[in-house]
């Protein structure tokens, strides 16, 4: 069945560092990619998606690049801020039928000052 | 334009219990979908409804079951409460025309504990 898996955190930065959380998939067909973000205490927010190979997804300094030969989906920002602390997911969700989207486990950022 | 708002906010209950979490969809979003999020956990897609009929069911026992009404909103019930049923329960909303994919928008959860 479908999938995603995104590496284990937390993670922990120092403010200006650089951000990689690594995500890959496994699906039939040819999903379309999402980054979730979760503050505490809220639910989820669209961060960015791509909806085809080679489309970058970006949105507040996020990227992440739909690799369909690694079938991968990698976050990154160049400079992260206190204020990105907070859950990231990884998802995906199949063309046709109803819209489930499956979800990573997350991963955990904590920026520190 | 109205999110997605759910109720209540948090709610406690003990096992064996039932349960009643509603969902308001955004404005002009015909589609609905419940999630299922346990503690340090992804969501788990539990059931979607359009048109007020189910059309899509993840890995969730009949005690789940859910209503869509006229006007999009949502009902999840969750009958026979058990411990591990302790999570956040996330609807979210959508607008599929026929033949297309929206975007999906989630409400902030409710958080269920059951003692």
């Amino acid at each position: 069945g479908d999938s995603v898996t995104q590496m284990e955190g937390p993670v922990t930065l120092s403010e200006e560092a650089f951000l990689t959380i690594n995500c890959t998939y496994t699906a039939t067909g040819y999903p379309s990619l999402f980054w979730y973000v979760q503050y505490p205490g809220e639910g989820l927010q669209l961060l960015l998606k791509a909806t085809k190979a080679d489309d970058k997804g970006s949105n507040k300094g996020f990227e992440a690049t739909y690799r369909k030969e690694t079938t991968s989906f990698h976050l990154e920002k160049g400079s992260v801020q206190v204020s990105d602390s907070a859950v990231y997911f990884c998802a995906l969700r199949v063309p046709g039928g109803y819209q489930k989207v499956t979800f990573g486990t997350g991963t955990k950022l904590q920026v520190i000052p | 334009e109205t999110g997605v708002t759910q109720s209540p906010t948090h709610l406690i209950k003990t096992r064996g219990q039932q349960v009643t979490l509603r969902c308001s969809s955004q404005s002009g979003h015909n589609t609905v979908s419940w999630y299922q999020q346990a503690l340090g956990q992804g969501p788990q897609f539990i059931f979607q409804y359009y048109r007020e009929e189910e059309n899509g069911r993840g890995n969730f026992p009949p005690r789940f079951s859910g209503l869509q009404f006229p006007n999009y909103s949502s009902e999840l019930n969750v009958n026979a409460l058990e411990l591990d049923d302790s999570a956040l329960y996330l609807c979210a909303s959508t607008s599929r025309a026929e033949g297309g994919v929206g975007e999906q928008f989630f409400g902030p959860g409710t958080r269920l504990t059951v003692l």
